[in-house]
């Protein structure tokens, strides 16, 4: 069984509110991403870090920030929330497997946001 | 700009037939093709993977197909059941960072 957590499951918030997606990890990866999920279902990297105070932004531009202080823990936040932020958000944790030294993510169950 | 197209978009299968999802690339950097399936309310898992120096890889009633001279790979689901039911996206990676499909929802009925 997958050890990311993700918090909240479900979140709906009016717009202009400060909201934090929570995402903590216990397998002690060094590389965690945050995808962004539309409806339609595809997955777009919006945020990723190699480790400790590192962070980059993704493939989508995201209005979102995220932070690195602590290795398990990667936090997203929207400072000020709009509907076009309405969105599934999946946490993701990686490791280096060996010995095929494949990139291989293990994915949160997501964080569903809407904003009215 | 989408580096991997995937389709079909969706897949409807009769329980024990074959389902069959493509997938096609654009940066030939890639060095690693996984697909991962997802379940309504789940985030998505691996599901099996290959290297682009392997045609082929079966990990049970799971087959990735791999062309690399044009740059395609595909899933093959046999003998697929109802709990095959998914989402799936195949991927490709290079420097950690993976890219993703636009997904396949695969339907299998009973």
């Amino acid at each position: 069984e997958a050890d990311i957590y993700q918090t909240p499951r479900y979140l709906v918030i009016g717009t202009g509110k400060k909201i934090t997606l929570e995402c903590s990890q216990t397998m002690g990866h060094d590389k965690m991403y945050w995808y962004q999920q539309d409806p339609g279902m595809e997955l777009h990297l919006i945020h990723y870090s190699y480790g400790v105070n590192s962070t980059e932004k993704g493939d989508l531009s995201s209005e979102s920030t995220v932070s690195r202080i602590r290795t398990e823990h990667f936090p997203l936040t929207l400072e000020s929330a709009r509907p076009s932020h309405t969105s599934q958000y999946l946490c993701a944790s990686s490791e280096v497997a060996t010995p095929s030294g494949a990139n291989v993510l293990t994915f949160g169950a997501g964080s569903r946001l809407t904003v009215l | 700009q989408q580096q991997v197209k995937q389709s079909p978009q969706s897949l409807i299968v009769q329980k024990g037939g074959i389902s069959i999802i493509n997938c096609a690339y654009e940066n030939t950097a890639f060095d690693y093709f996984p697909w991962y399936q997802q379940f309504p309310g789940k985030g998505p898992a691996l599901l099996i993977a290959i290297r682009p120096d392997v045609s082929e890889k079966k990990e049970g009633r799971f087959t990735i197909s791999f062309n690399k001279s044009a740059k395609q790979f595909s899933l093959h689901i046999m003998d697929s059941q109802p709990g095959d039911s998914a989402t799936y996206f195949c991927a490709a990676s290079w420097s950690s960072r993976l890219t993703f499909g636009e997904g396949t929802q695969l339907t299998v009925n009973p």
